[in-house]
């Protein structure tokens, strides 16, 4: 039962394209959603998003969360081969502090 | 930067031995987890911890495994009796707010 699925599973673009991967859920209690960059080995965070509407900026990446449709997007700009990696989706939701369940992530690779 | 921190970073064990994980989480944090990725696959969550106990759990975290925070800032996995399956990258996190933190993870080959 998938209860986070991200698309597409796997890009490949050359460097300077732009790449939207793509995140639906469907979980109880949603808290926020995360976005996690997985290239050797840890997950490193990259966004919270809790709010519809508002999109998140760190550099060339943006992400947006739509809570009606249970939905967000991750942009990725004039992309370099630096940023091939697993990107990973986790809604965060439950009691208390809540869990993360993650995606199987949208493997990215960018060719120079 | 305050990082959550693993040791070993590769544990090598026979089937059937005991092993244990070692986290560090950030300091202020009140909320850590255990989290696996078995190679090739998505990264699963095993179970949660906070105040002292276990606030939540999934099925794969049966019997065979446990967490403790002995001594206020390790946190520790231990799996009993490991099995070729458990061969995987295990990693920890520890949450504040509502943003949690990956350690670098541990990898276990069970042999």
């Amino acid at each position: 039962e998938d209860k986070v699925v991200q698309s597409p599973l796997s890009l490949v673009v050359h460097e300077g394209d732009t790449v939207t991967l793509n995140c639906s859920y469907e979980v109880t209690n949603f808290r926020s959603l995360l976005w996690y960059k997985q290239e050797k080995k840890a997950p490193t965070f990259l966004f919270m998003l809790t709010s519809s509407g508002i999109e998140k900026k760190s550099g060339r990446l943006s992400s947006i969360l739509d809570k009606k449709e249970l939905f967000s997007i991750l942009n990725i700009t004039a992309t370099q081969t630096g940023d091939s990696a697993i990107y990973l989706c986790a809604p965060n939701y439950g009691g208390s502090q809540g869990n993360l369940i993650f995606g199987k992530g949208t493997k990215l690779s960018v060719k120079p | 930067e305050p990082e959550v921190t693993q040791t070993p970073s590769h544990q090598v064990t026979q089937m059937g031995q005991e092993v244990i994980l070692r986290c560090v989480p950030i300091s202020n944090h009140l909320y850590f987890y255990w989290y696996r990725q078995i190679l090739g696959q998505k990264v699963e969550f095993l179970v949660s911890f906070y105040n002292n106990e276990i606030s939540e759990k999934s099925e794969i975290f049966d019997d065979q495994f446990s967490v403790e925070r002995p001594d206020g800032s390790n946190f520790t996995l231990k799996i009993r009796s490991t099995k070729l399956e458990d061969s995987a990258m295990y990693f920890c996190a520890s949450k504040w707010e509502r943003s949690a933190f990956f350690g670098q993870g541990t990898r276990l080959t069970v042999v």
